[in-house]
């Protein structure tokens, strides 16, 4: 079994709905719980991270932690076409971050 | 704020041929980290550095590929001789002091290496 699992995708919606992604882990050690932001031929870029259980705002993005279900998710609202990129979830344990495979999300005009 | 450089940002080469990528992290940032992205899943760490030291290699295969941060700023890996499998963007990535728990990480933009 992999750490690190991740709702494949590919994922398209039309602009305006509100996206779901969603990852699972099997590591009780990871402490950090982190979303990174990937367009095309560039590197991640950290959207936002969450220590504990419960929800996070940011904007249109919430990041949501179950961590007795060992699940995490992150909403977006009022989805853009720029928000097509890949989404990966990530968890950091002393420091080490383990990645998801990325779902990847199209927001159609 | 500059971010995170790499060159060059791709390169083509024949198997068993040599190649090397380079980092410059962000200013002040002490850990920097070589990831390996195949295409379709995540990046997968290779070595981190702190300073000029080497805090996990446990992932770099060790019989082609190779990495130093000599003055604990910028980096460079090298893979040699190279494999179809090494296909993949490279990427640098760095830390600031306030991420080194949670992992907070700066990327550069990437080096794609494909190998024929």
């Amino acid at each position: 079994q992999k750490e690190v699992e991740q709702d494949p995708g590919p994922l398209s919606v039309p602009e305006g709905a509100i996206v779901s992604l969603n990852c699972t882990y099997s590591n009780s050690a990871f402490q950090y719980f982190m979303w990174y932001r990937q367009y095309s031929r560039k590197g991640p870029e950290l959207l936002m991270y969450t220590y504990s259980s419960g929800n996070k705002e940011d904007g249109r993005f919430t990041a949501q932690v179950d961590k007795s279900s060992k699940y995490i998710s992150l909403f977006i609202r009022d989805s853009q076409p720029s928000d097509s990129a890949t989404y990966l979830c990530a968890f950091t344990n002393a420091g080490k971050s383990t990645f998801g495979d990325g779902t990847t999300l199209t927001v159609k005009p | 704020e500059a971010g995170v450089a790499q060159s060059p940002r791709y390169k083509i080469i024949e198997k068993r041929q040599s190649v090397a990528f380079w980092c410059n992290p962000i200013s002040g940032h002490a850990t920097l980290y070589w990831y390996q992205q195949i295409l379709g899943q995540g990046p997968k760490l290779l070595i981190q550095f702190q300073n000029n030291g080497v805090v996990d290699d446990s992932q770099l295969p060790k019989d082609r590929f190779s990495a130093e941060r000599l003055k604990g700023v910028d980096s460079t890996l090298k893979i040699q001789p190279a494999k179809l499998e090494d296909s993949a963007v490279y990427l640098c990535a760095s830390s600031p002091p306030s991420g080194a728990n949670t992992g907070e990480l700066f990327f550069g933009e990437g080096s794609r290496l494909t190998v024929l």
